[in-house]
């Protein structure tokens, strides 16, 4: 059973260029959150695809975007990048029946840095 | 406004002691709360989960306490190995949320052989 898995695990990005990110969520989930974690903090919600729609947001500008495919699988992008968004971003996945307190799991992250 | 406050920042305990972590929180309306073990250059993986109708889980050596009162929790992990050395995280979610978590900084554990 797989789980949580995230392409590509490193990458180097210019400012000003854009990213994408891809998960895979664990076999049988159809919800998947994406998560950023800067150096030495806890990971910050960036939002959450269910049915392939965008239904939760954290506080992050518009620069963040995503999209959930009908396997369920999703991708993040952001574009015209800044320094500050050098972080180790996190997929999670988890199922909509029964959500509250359903166990999250978390890909190993893709490790962004902007130079 | 941070939601989930953890202390300690980190952590030093020799092996075969106790380790133990706070949170506090302050949204009444979370009710769902993990705590998270992080190894370097790995995602977050779940340790032990506690609702606020219990006020003590324990799984193996990881125990967690609730104080729904003072709006706190904490993790114990007993008789502390070298093999735990590891950044700890407290978070929160809230019935409503749609399993969306609010994480606290983060504890660096070093168990000292």
């Amino acid at each position: 059973d797989a789980g949580v898995t995230q392409s590509p695990t490193h990458l180097i990005k210019t400012r000003g260029q854009q990213v994408t990110l891809r998960c895979s969520p664990k076999s049988g989930h159809d919800t998947v959150s994406w998560y950023q974690q800067a150096l030495g903090q806890g990971p910050q919600f960036i939002f959450q695809y269910y049915e392939e729609e965008e239904r939760q947001r954290g506080n992050f500008p518009d620069r963040f975007s995503g999209h959930q495919f009908p396997n369920y699988s999703s991708e993040l992008n952001v574009n015209a990048l800044l320094l500050g968004d050098s972080a180790l971003y996190l997929c999670a996945s988890s199922l909509e029946q029964g959500s509250a307190g359903n166990t999250i799991y978390f890909g190993e992250g893709s490790w962004l840095t902007v130079v | 406004q941070q939601q989930v406050k953890q202390s300690p920042q980190s952590l030093i305990v020799q092996k075969g002691g106790i380790s133990i972590i706070n949170c506090a929180y302050e949204n009444t309306a979370f009710d769902y709360f993990p705590w998270y073990q992080q190894f370097p250059g790995k995602g977050p993986a779940l340790l032990i989960a506690i609702r606020p109708d219990v006020s003590e889980k324990k799984e193996g050596r990881f125990t967690i306490s609730f104080n729904k009162s003072a709006k706190q929790f904490s993790l114990h992990i007993m008789d502390s190995q070298p093999g735990d050395s590891a950044t700890y995280f407290c978070a929160a979610s809230k019935h409503s949320g749609y399993s969306t978590l609010t994480f606290g900084k983060g504890t660096m554990l070093l168990v000292s052989p």
